[in-house]
């Protein structure tokens, strides 16, 4: 079972609201990552978490906030975006051995900010 | 940092022809190269992937090539689908848990 969910599929927020996004793995992946998706784009990278610990951030402002609370969670809390910020965002999740790179991505959650 | 150039951007075939699709990239640290389709409104699933110690793998009626040398590798879709017709991405790893992606290549596969 190669499966990530993420909750919510869809989410609309003002650029006043607080919200967050969630995402779920249980194949024992100690890897997960925030990918940002814009329409017709690559996915780009925001951050990693390596054993729950934040390994990797790619520069994200600071209004996005993420958050690992055990290995099969990640959250990634949302505060004061901005439109332009309206976009797919993906939750993956890799095994993490020395021999293998696969990230296995879940459905998205499409957010617009207004 | 790692640049991934993905070619063609649409490619629009009948159904039971073959399509390809080449991306190039600069590092030649790079050592993992996996393809992602993405249908509309999903997110993008890993379908083949190829480490730099193989020249080709193939899995039913997909294959990936690489030319570690010339820094670029290919995917084949034979006998083409409609059910086939999606974006389809490549990848590049930079490091261990870092991937660049391609610019993506939208399919369209007719009846």
């Amino acid at each position: 079972d190669t499966e990530v969910t993420q909750t919510p599929k869809h989410l609309v927020m003002g650029m006043t609201n607080k919200k967050s996004l969630k995402c779920e793995q249980h194949m024992g992946h100690r890897a997960m990552y925030w990918y940002k998706q814009k329409a017709k784009k690559p996915p780009e990278l925001m951050f990693v978490y390596s054993y729950e610990k934040l390994s990797i951030n790619e520069s994200v402002p600071s209004r996005f906030s993420p958050e690992c609370p055990n290995s099969s969670l990640l959250n990634l809390h949302l505060h004061a975006l901005q439109p332009e910020d309206s976009a797919l965002y993906l939750c993956a999740s890799s095994p993490l051995t020395s021999v293998t790179y696969e990230q296995y991505f879940g459905p998205g959650t499409r957010l617009t900010v207004t | 940092g790692e640049n991934v150039e993905q070619h063609p951007s649409t490619l629009s075939v009948q159904e039971g022809d073959s399509a390809v699709i080449k991306c190039t990239y600069s590092d030649s640290a790079s050592n993992y190269f996996p393809w992602y389709k993405q249908e509309l409104g999903k997110g993008p699933q890993l379908i083949i992937d190829i480490r730099s110690n193989v020249g080709e793998k193939k899995d039913q009626r997909i294959a990936v090539t690489l030319n570690k040398t010339a820094k670029h590798f290919s995917l084949h879709i034979t006998e083409t689908q409609p059910e086939d017709s999606a974006v389809y991405f490549c990848a590049v790893n930079t490091g261990f848990q870092k991937l660049v992606f391609g610019t993506g290549t939208r399919l369209l596969v007719s009846p």
